[in-house]
């Protein structure tokens, strides 16, 4: 079924960890975005990419990586994770950059403690 | 830069009773807009967009909205609402022609439906 996979789920992870999370989508999408949803924030874009080896910073890019080395896997990485990085991430792809309509996958809960 | 205002952070409605949720963006120039729904633990799922020409959109599941250019305003409308509808309701604006901004999305909206 085409679509954005991201893992893990969930994840609880002590304070200094590093993690990554993965986003794979099989739509064959230029674009992927990686935003965090908190309550009454809404959502934040962290960090996007417009094609295939290229990355740019979003509104909330501190303490977060992200690499693009092929078409359909977008990883996001917290080389030391604190707690107020507990959040919800949703990845999310567009055809183009230039073309605004997004597809979001189900999500990963991230708790930092 | 862009930026959009849901005014109301709840609502609550009855079944079968209609529904508005109110939607305000701020961009200088023609904006693309579209409405998200999102259900409990779920991500968020595409209601309807607005790109140009007719500014009565249809969406689904029953949903339209209609863009008021005088009024920056792009709000979400349902006739009769069913209990399946309880979500949280996001709008979301992208510059046209896309960026580096991504959408901006408002604070959302969460929808009660009473019995």
């Amino acid at each position: 079924i085409a679509g954005i996979t991201q893992a893990p789920t969930s994840q609880i992870l002590a304070a200094g960890r590093r993690m990554t999370l993965r986003c794979t989508q099989d739509m064959r999408h230029n674009a992927m975005y990686w935003y965090r949803q908190d309550l009454g924030l809404g959502l934040r874009l962290i960090h996007y990419s417009n094609t295939a080896g290229t990355t740019g910073k979003g509104e909330v890019p501190d303490g977060y990586s992200v690499s693009r080395a092929n078409t359909d896997d977008f990883p996001l990485t917290l080389a030391s994770a604190v707690p107020s990085q507990t959040s919800v991430y949703f990845c999310a792809s567009s055809v183009a950059f230039s073309y605004n309509e997004q597809f979001f996958g189900p999500g990963t809960r991230l708790t930092v403690l | 830069a862009q930026s959009v205002t849901q005014p109301d952070i709840h609502i609550t409605v009855s079944e079968g009773a209609s529904l508005e949720l109110r939607c305000n963006y701020s961009y200088g120039a023609t904006p693309y807009l579209f409405w998200y729904v999102q259900s409990p633990g779920q991500g968020l799922q595409l209601l309807l967009k607005y790109f140009s020409g007719d500014t009565l959109v249809q969406g689904i599941k029953g949903f339209e909205a209609e863009f008021k250019r005088s009024q920056s305003s792009f709000n979400l409308r349902k006739p009769s609402v069913h209990w399946s509808d309880a979500a949280e309701y996001f709008c979301a604006v992208g510059a046209a022609g896309g960026g580096a901004d991504g959408l901006t999305f408002g604070k959302g909206t969460h929808l009660i439906i009473q019995p």
